[in-house]
Order: structure tokens, then sequence, then C-alpha cells
């Protein structure tokens, strides 16, 4: 079955030091992966996503994130973490052959000053 | 402003009485979708619409159903709601579906049944 892990349900971070919120995948086909972070009380927005080409994507916020096809992972990144980066974030797929994307648990990401 | 908008923001129903939750975008996208949100379980897709009168089923579409009359317009209907439906429901646009589409969100609809 096609799936998107996030392993940890939070994350805690010293503001200033890197963070990283894990991700894998199982997928038939190419992968399309995104990263999406929801604050309280707002919608999804979009952070950064892996379509092609270089495995280290840069996104919005600072954040980046690494591919790594033999591992199926795509792990969200940030050098130095800011206590307003605390929110809920997302790692989804998209499927090939429609028009369906499949979302991970979440991990919540709680950076301490 | 380019967004998603959703109404209403909160809801407090009770078991079996129809409601509409509305969806619309202004930036003339041509797929839309449903999903709702749920501790643990991430965003579950409900239903989604490759565009006008053309809708397919999510992972999730039981007890719901939608339409799409007009492009900007993408309603989510519960029939006959049970309190296993109360959840958070967002709704979300893009450009054509593709698959490095950007989805856009709206703010989210707290749905409680009683």
């Amino acid at each position: 079955a096609q799936s998107v892990a996030q392993p940890e349900d939070q994350v805690n971070v010293a503001e200033g030091n890197p963070l990283t919120v894990k991700c894998t995948y199982s997928v038939s086909g190419n992968p399309y992966l995104f990263w999406y972070v929801q604050y309280p009380n707002r919608g999804l927005q979009f952070l950064l996503k892996y379509i092609t080409g270089d495995n280290l994507v840069k996104g919005s916020y600072g954040f980046e994130a690494e591919f790594n096809k033999s591992q199926t992972s795509f792990h969200l990144k940030k050098p130095s973490a800011l206590v307003s980066d605390s929110a809920l974030y997302f790692c989804a797929v998209r499927l090939s052959g429609g028009f369906k994307t499949i979302f991970g648990a979440g991990t919540r990401l709680f950076v301490k000053a | 402003e380019a967004q998603v908008t959703q109404n209403p923001r909160y809801l407090i129903t009770v078991t079996g009485k129809k409601l509409t939750v509305t969806c619309s975008q202004n930036m003339n996208h041509e797929y839309m979708s449903w999903y709702r949100q749920d501790p643990g379980l991430g965003l579950r897709q409900i239903y989604y619409s490759m565009n006008v009168e053309v809708t397919d089923k999510g992972d999730v579409p039981e007890g719901y159903k939608v339409s799409r009359k007009e492009k900007r317009n993408f309603p989510l209907i519960l029939e006959s709601p049970s309190p296993n439906q109360t959840s958070l429901y967002f709704c979300a646009s893009s450009l054509d579906g593709g698959r490095t589409d950007t989805q856009y969100f709206g703010p989210g609809t707290r749905l409680t049944v009683l």
C-alpha cells in the first residue's frame, strides 16, 4: 500500500539550533513530495516540493528538505530554528495515475526560546 | 487577494440534520478537493474534482457528497451527519491537479455532530 510516515509525533528544539522533521514514503513510480505547515487556527501552507533534479530543495521561511531515494525519505530541515517555526508540519505525496494526495499524520514542532 | 474561503468556520449540529459546507476559490483553479483532519491521522482526502461536473472519490468518501456546478465552488454535503464525522475539514484548490501542483488550502471548518 502506498503511504507516508512521519515517525515523530512531536519534535522539540531550542531556538537557534538546527531542526529536522522526518518523513518516509512508500509509493510506486517516481515520488512527488511536498511539505506543508499549519499554524494554529489556520489552513495548511505550502513550504516546498520535490519533483525531480537536485536532491536538496529550498523552500519558504528558510526551510529545506533532502530527498533520499535509497532511503525513501524526504526530511525537512532548517539550520537555525525560530520560536515562530512552532507549528504542525505535514509531509505529502502525490500519487501517479490520478489526482490523489496522501498526507502523513503530522509532526508538531516546538521551538523553545 | 488569491484565496480559498470556507463557510461556516465553526458548526455544531445534531445527528441526521443535513448540512452543507461551502468552498470557493478565486484563482480560476480547475482542481479542488476536500479533506478531513483528525488527530493522529493527518489529512485524509474525501472527494476531489478535476473540473466542472467531474468529481471522484478520495480515501474516505462514505457519508459525504459533493458537487461542482461552477468552477469556483465546491460544496461538501453531509446528508445525514453522524458523530464520527466530527472533524476539522479543509477545502483546497490547485491549478490543474497535476502531480507537481501546489495546493492552496482554506482556513478550515470545525464541525461537531452531537
